[in-house]
């Protein structure tokens, strides 16, 4: 069975202030993990993920998130926020393999103050 | 390249009423999802379908939810009767799953936003 757990429904940062997403994530096989990024009134879209690569993975828009399996964590950051980047923040977790279910966590607001 | 496309966006309705959403996947994905997201909550799968074959549909509510994608291409999720709690909004995804291809990502329509009153 799969999970992942966000912590922190709202995060409010400046801009110009680093962004930190926290995502923990429960997996009984090597999981693939993602960040995705929901815009007001839009669809969900991928930021990044990492399917057992490299562990420091990059994504769009300046952030990047690093997989840390002592840990079983995938936090999200960017070094310096910008007002564009306010928006509804999905982490989701899934197997290797394409019978694989893909499981989303509850989702982080993030607000930037200017 | 076209993305997903889901119709209506916004859709209104009385409790008892029957509605249907409307979704065409990516051409060349074969497989196609919908999802269920409440209000602050992430996406929760009903039903994916690889080409036509529903091949997950533990989650979706059998006694007034239907779904078909008829020709394993574009696909109708249908709720008859509405009840108050169905009001929410319907994302399609779709991705191009199996085999050598499979990445995980999906790829997201706008969403149907469902209110019942």
């Amino acid at each position: 069975a799969q999970s992942v757990t966000q912590l922190g429904s709202h995060v409010s940062v400046s801009e110009g202030a680093l962004v930190l997403l926290r995502c923990n994530y429960s997996s009984s096989v090597p999981p693939y993990l993602f960040w995705y990024v929901q815009y007001p009134n839009q669809g969900l879209q991928l930021l990044l993920k990492y399917t057992s690569a490299a562990t420091l993975v990059k994504g769009i828009n300046g952030f990047e998130a690093e997989f840390k399996k002592s840990e079983t964590s995938f936090h999200l950051t960017k070094p310096s926020a910008h007002m564009s980047d306010a928006a509804e923040y999905f982490c989701a977790v899934s197997g290797s393999s394409s019978a694989s279910k893909i499981i989303f966590g509850s989702g982080t607001r993030l607000s930037i103050r200017p | 390249e076209a993305g997903v496309v889901q119709s209506p966006r916004y859709k209104i309705i009385e409790k008892k009423q029957p509605v249907a959403f409307w979704c065409n996947p990516i051409s060349g994905h074969n497989t196609l999802y919908w999802y269920l997201q409440n209000l602050g909550q992430g996406p929760e799968l009903l039903i994916r379908y690889e080409n036509e074959e529903a091949v997950d549909d533990s989650q979706l509510p059998k006694d007034r939810f239907s779904a078909e994608r008829l020709k394993g291409v574009d696909s109708t999720l249908k709720i008859q009767p509405a009840e108050l709690g169905d009001s929410a909004v319907y994302l399609c995804a779709s991705s191009p799953r199996g085999g050598q291809t499979y990445t995980g990502e999906l790829f997201f329509g706008e969403g149907s936003r469902l209110t019942v009153l």
